[in-house]
């Protein structure tokens, strides 16, 4: 079955810890990108790369961090220094040279900061 | 800057009724613009793209650049339209900048 998995669905974490999100693709996609949700604000976009050991920040990077070690895998990791990090994590993928704009996203991670 | 806007958060409309709902754009160049929703459960997926000029769902959207606009219209509501949808704009060749979602709900 192919597509984007992300994990877990939920996640709860207290103050000053670090969380890595996971995503995973089976779909051969060269670009993977992260995205925050929040109600009233639609989605913004946290990092996204284009090809394996590349990637860019997006326009609200602060607090995040991610690598890109296997086309499959892009995971995100929540560090301490978010001052809000409770949020929906959507992580997409694309084929942006043949299909550009046509993102495939994941189920979303809900992390919740007690 | 590129700015995708959705001014309304919320529409509700009846059943066979028309509906359209807003988007307005800001880009120095040749927008590529999207509509992309999110059913109840589901994941976000796209709609449709202004460059394809198709109709999905019954729902097309035309972009006019004089307007600055790419709204989204369907001529007779169904009650499986309830969704959040978001306009998208693309930034570069990689960059997806979404409005702010508007959520429709067809009431029956």
């Amino acid at each position: 079955d192919g597509g984007i998995t992300q994990s877990p669905k939920y996640l709860f974490r207290k103050e000053g810890q670090n969380v890595t999100l996971s995503c995973e693709q089976n779909l051969n996609h060269d670009a993977m990108y992260w995205y925050r949700q929040d109600p009233g604000q639609g989605l913004r976009l946290i990092y996204y790369s284009q090809i394996v050991n590349d990637f860019q920040k997006g326009d609200i990077a602060e607090g995040y961090s991610v690598s890109r070690e296997k086309k499959e895998s892009f995971p995100l990791t929540v560090t301490s220094a978010q001052k809000n990090p409770t949020a929906f994590y959507l992580c997409a993928s694309s084929i942006p040279r043949s299909r550009p704009g046509e993102l495939f996203f994941g189920e979303g991670s809900r992390l919740t900061v007690l | 800057a590129q700015r995708v806007t959705q001014p309304e958060k919320l529409l509700s409309v009846f059943k066979g009724a028309p509906v359209e709902l807003k988007c307005n754009y800001s880009y120095s160049g040749s927008p590529e613009l999207f509509w992309y929703v999110q059913y109840s459960r589901q994941r976000l997926q796209l709609l449709l793209r202004h460059i394809s000029r198709e109709s999905i769902k019954g729902f097309t959207a035309d972009l006019n650049k004089g307007e600055t606009s790419f709204h989204l219209k369907k001529p007779f509501a169904q009650e499986e339209d309830s969704a959040m949808y978001y306009c998208a704009l693309i930034q570069g060749a990689q960059k997806l900048v979404f409005g702010q979602g508007t959520r429709l709900t067809i009431n029956p």
